[in-house]
């Protein structure tokens, strides 16, 4: 079975410094991983993905992950935060077996201090 | 274009009273999903659709609740006899495919408070 962990539920930064969300997945499978944001009273939207090509995978937004193997990891950086960043930021593993249903983790809270 | 859109936005609902969530995907989009957010918790996968093919229901948490999606297009997600623990944001997505690379294209949800 596929899994995510996000460690950290809330994370805050002040505005310019860099921003770090940790995901660590478990697969039986290569994983195809992603990260959605999520702004109040707003769904989930795609920031980037990862499909095992390029380690580095960059978003929008200036987001960006790196796929480590070797970690389980999939961490998403920004080098400078804005306080537009500040959201709810899950993680994602695709199921695999058919379809492509997502499993996700319970999501990091990022607060952006001026 | 359109995006995913959802309907009610919010709903209160009284405990016991069965309640319907509406779902209209991006046009086009072949696949379609029901996902739970409930407070503090992640995105809980509840059912899937691809196209004329059997739903994946696997993720329904009893049998009060059911779905289905008439033409490939619309959908319903149906509870009845709603209880408290039921609260929570139902969010729906469509994707254009079923390939693993596939993102997911989210609409901004139904609240359900049930009292």
């Amino acid at each position: 079975a596929q899994s995510v962990t996000q460690l950290g539920s809330h994370v805050s930064v002040s505005e310019g410094a860099l921003v770090l969300l940790r995901c660590n997945y478990s697969s039986s499978v290569p994983p195809y991983l992603f990260w959605y944001v999520q702004y109040p009273n707003q769904g989930l939207q795609l920031l980037l993905k990862y499909t095992s090509a390029a380690t580095l995978v960059k978003g929008i937004n200036g987001f960006e992950a790196e796929f480590k193997k070797s970690e389980t990891s999939f961490h998403l950086t920004k080098p400078s935060a804005h306080m537009s960043d500040a959201a709810e930021y899950f993680c994602a593993v695709n199921t695999a077996g058919g379809g492509n249903k997502l499993t996700f983790g319970t999501g990091t809270q990022l607060k952006v201090e001026l | 274009g359109a995006g995913v859109s959802q309907s009610p936005s919010n709903k209160v609902t009284e405990k016991g009273k069965d309640v319907e969530l509406r779902c209209d995907p991006i046009s086009g989009h072949t696949a379609l999903y029901w996902y739970r957010q409930s407070l503090g918790q992640g995105l809980e996968f509840l059912i899937y659709f691809q196209g004329n093919s059997a739903p994946d229901k696997s993720g329904l948490p009893s049998d009060r609740f059911s779905a289905e999606r008439t033409g490939g297009s619309v959908s319903t997600l149906t509870i009845q006899r709603t209880q408290q623990e039921d609260s929570a944001v139902y969010l729906c997505a469509s994707s254009p495919g079923t390939e693993r690379n596939s993102p997911l294209h989210f609409g901004n949800g139904t609240r359900l408070t049930v009292t």
